[in-house]
């Protein structure tokens, strides 16, 4: 049963453009929502992550932003660099200490 | 250490051979945790360790896979009879406590390929 569900799976991206990938969750008892990034041959590394007391959090060039009534969060990369190109996990849990479920993933390319 | 150590990196196990993989959480990490992520997918939980005391199971995908933590620090997962289907990088994440504001930092995992 996949609980979260992240779209798209693969994403292309110009240099200096927006990258924008989208989550949707079920479990209504998840509290905590971070994104991971993960380079080939690495573990996943937190990035941002946000709890649904609130719509937006912005660190840096990344946003998160979150719809509780929608049960959906998503990831904007602004001015979207070459070094960007990874991959990127959505996850929830109960806690920000308790077990990840983690989305499918999605494969940014940035193109210079 | 400076973070989470897993080794071997890469493991290579014919089908029916044990393995036994290792982390090293990061120190003083009370909790630690093994997922599984298949090629192309998202982890997926294993298994929850808080020090010693494995709280959560739930994760194992058969009585093959078993995991211990018996001095709260360093962690064993070990597959008996591995099938191809074991096939994957077994990450280990570790976190100060399961209280609020926790990070769980990752390892690089280890590459399992079942032959």
């Amino acid at each position: 049963q996949q609980q979260v569900k992240q779209s798209p799976q693969s994403l292309i991206v110009q240099k200096g453009g927006i990258s924008i990938i989208n989550c949707a969750y079920e479990n209504t008892a998840f509290d905590y929502f971070p994104w991971y990034q993960q380079f080939p041959g690495k573990g996943p590394a937190l990035l941002i992550a946000i709890r649904p007391d609130v719509s937006e959090k912005k660190e840096g060039r990344f946003t998160i932003s979150f719809n509780k009534s929608a049960k959906q969060f998503s990831l904007h990369i602004m001015d979207s660099q070459p070094g960007d190109s990874a991959t990127y996990f959505c996850a929830a849990s109960k806690s920000s200490g308790d077990k990840l479920t983690f989305g499918t993933g999605t494969r940014l390319a940035v193109r210079p | 250490g400076a973070g989470v150590s897993q080794s071997p990196r890469y493991k290579v196990a014919k089908r029916g051979q044990d393995v036994a993989l290792r982390c090293d959480p990061i120190s003083g990490h009370v909790s630690l945790f093994w997922y599984q992520q298949a090629l192309g997918q998202g982890p997926e939980f294993l298994t929850y360790f808080q020090n010693e005391a494995q709280l959560d199971k739930s994760g194992l995908p058969s009585d093959r896979f078993f995991a211990e933590r018996p001095e709260g620090s360093v962690s064993t997962l070990k597959i008996q009879r591995t099938q191809q289907e074991d096939s994957a990088v077994y990450l280990c994440a570790s976190s100060v406590d399961r209280g609020s504001s926790t990070e769980a930092f990752f390892g690089q995992g280890t590459r399992l390929t079942v032959v």
